[in-house]
């Protein structure tokens, strides 16, 4: 089974801290998602990557970035957290390789920024 | 990507299977059915996708049209633990690559004791 794990379930920070997600997969995938869902909004992409060290803007990336130094890992950065960004944050990851390969994802880190 | 139309909530009785239908008319020739659910607080979770075919796995039956405009989710043997938002989704194909998913709102499926 693939396995996406995220570091933390839930954080609480402070606005305009630094905020580092962590996610890591095991299946040696290439791609690798970070989405934020919120209520009635679904599912956002905010960055990607298909491959180490490389990395793509998703629809909303503004006040992220994002950092793939290993296959493996795919961190989420808020450089100074806002009360805007108080959301679930959910990792994705899934082989380029054949016709429908399914995205798997992680359980999420629900971040509160007060 | 297609648009995907389901019924916003759903009852099962335990133990009974539980059909869950997506139609999906503007489905196009080189677009998969994928289905995912989200448990609550939790992160989607993969159940099944298909192209044209019926699909069966461990834990779903994925039944498509002829005409590819619907298809149905069916649990074989819905159980408590099976409550959750059902997604029906269609992705072209390559989207892994790029992370393009729509959610909709999906369905509430709510098993009973």
């Amino acid at each position: 089974d693939v396995k996406v794990t995220q570091s933390s379930r839930y954080l609480v920070k402070r606005t305009g801290e630094k905020v580092f997600l962590e996610c890591v997969q095991d299946m040696d995938h290439e791609n690798m998602f970070w989405y934020r869902q919120d209520p009635g909004l679904g599912l956002r992409l905010i960055y990607f990557s298909y491959d180490v060290k490389m990395k793509e803007k998703g629809d909303i990336p503004e006040g992220y970035s994002v950092s793939r130094e290993k296959k493996e890992r795919f961190s989420l950065i808020l450089e100074s957290a806002s009360t805007n960004q108080t959301s679930m944050y959910l990792c994705a990851s899934s082989s380029p390789w054949g016709l429908d390969s399914p995205l798997h994802f992680g359980n999420g880190t629900r971040l509160t920024v007060t | 990507d297609a648009k995907t139309t389901q019924p916003p909530s759903m009852d099962c009785a335990e133990g009974r299977a539980a059909n869950l239908p997506c139609n999906h008319s503007t489905i196009s020739g080189n677009e998969y059915v994928y289905w995912y659910r989200q448990i609550h607080s939790q992160g989607p979770q993969y159940i099944i996708h298909g192209l044209k075919n019926n699909e069966t796995n461990e834990m779903a039956s994925l039944i498509i049209t002829e005409d590819r405009k619907s298809s149905t989710l069916i649990l074989p043997h819905a159980t408590l633990r099976d409550t959750a938002v059902y997604y029906c989704i269609v992705r072209v194909h390559g989207s892994s690559n790029t992370g393009k998913l729509i959610f909709g709102q999906g369905t509430t499926l709510q098993v009973k004791p």
